[in-house]
């Protein structure tokens, strides 16, 4: 069985630039989540979806950020403009609809913003 | 606010010793404590979850012990091998059905053959 794939690993854009990022999780999985590791700190949650709908967005760090998960499959992350500090790790994962259901994560997508 | 501390720096022991990871935590009272494992270009691997009415964890050679009064987990590994060589994650979640976790920066654990 595939698990979480992120798309693309990595991506270099210039400030002011759109980037979007995309999420498989794992078949069947409602819960999706987004997750963002800056540099020397710890990885933070942006937001969660169950199926396609918002169920906390409350880490988003501002409106340049929109997620979306259509018809509660795959889910984009888009940045848009892109700015220096959006630099980082972002990892998705996914899980089951149980209390201690295990999260299971994407390798990420490094964004460097120039 | 919610505070979750970690040994940010690495962690070297000989290789058959045991691991001994700390994990404190303030302004929090999880109802989950989780341990994940990351390796460098990799998203973190979930390994144990604690609930805040146990003590104590095992699985095979990984030991979870959680105590809501020190506020405090402890995550050993026993007889140490260079592949558990990876940064090793605390997490906290309250209850709910979902997954929106506090991690910790992480501890680098370097097994030396």
């Amino acid at each position: 069985e595939a698990g979480v794939t992120q798309f693309p690993s990595h991506s270099v854009i210039e400030k002011g630039q759109t980037v979007t990022l995309r999420c498989d999780p794992i078949s069947g999985h409602d819960n999706l989540y987004w997750y963002r590791r800056v540099m020397g700190k710890e990885i933070k949650f942006l937001l969660h979806f169950v199926k396609e709908s918002k169920q906390d967005e409350s880490g988003m760090p501002n409106n340049r950020f929109l997620a979306e998960r259509t018809g509660g499959t795959y889910s984009t992350l888009k940045v848009q403009p892109a700015e220096l500090e959006d630099s980082g790790v972002y990892f998705c994962a996914s899980s089951q609809d149980r209390p201690t259901a295990e999260a299971f994560f994407g390798q990420g997508t490094r964004l460097t913003v120039v | 606010s919610q505070k979750i501390e970690q040994n940010s720096e690495a962690l070297n022991i000989q290789e058959g010793k045991t691991a001994t990871l700390t994990c404190n935590y303030t302004n929090y009272s999880p109802a989950y404590l989780q341990w994940y494992r990351q390796d460098p270009g990799r998203g973190p691997v979930f390994l144990l979850l604690i609930r805040e009415n146990e003590k104590e964890k095992r699985k095979e050679r990984l030991k979870v012990t959680f105590d809501t009064t020190l506020k405090q987990s402890l995550f050993h590994i026993t007889a140490s091998q260079p592949a558990d060589s990876a940064t090793y994650l605390c997490a906290l979640r309250n209850s709910g059905g979902y997954q929106k976790v506090t991690f910790g920066i992480g501890t680098k654990l370097q097994v030396i053959p």
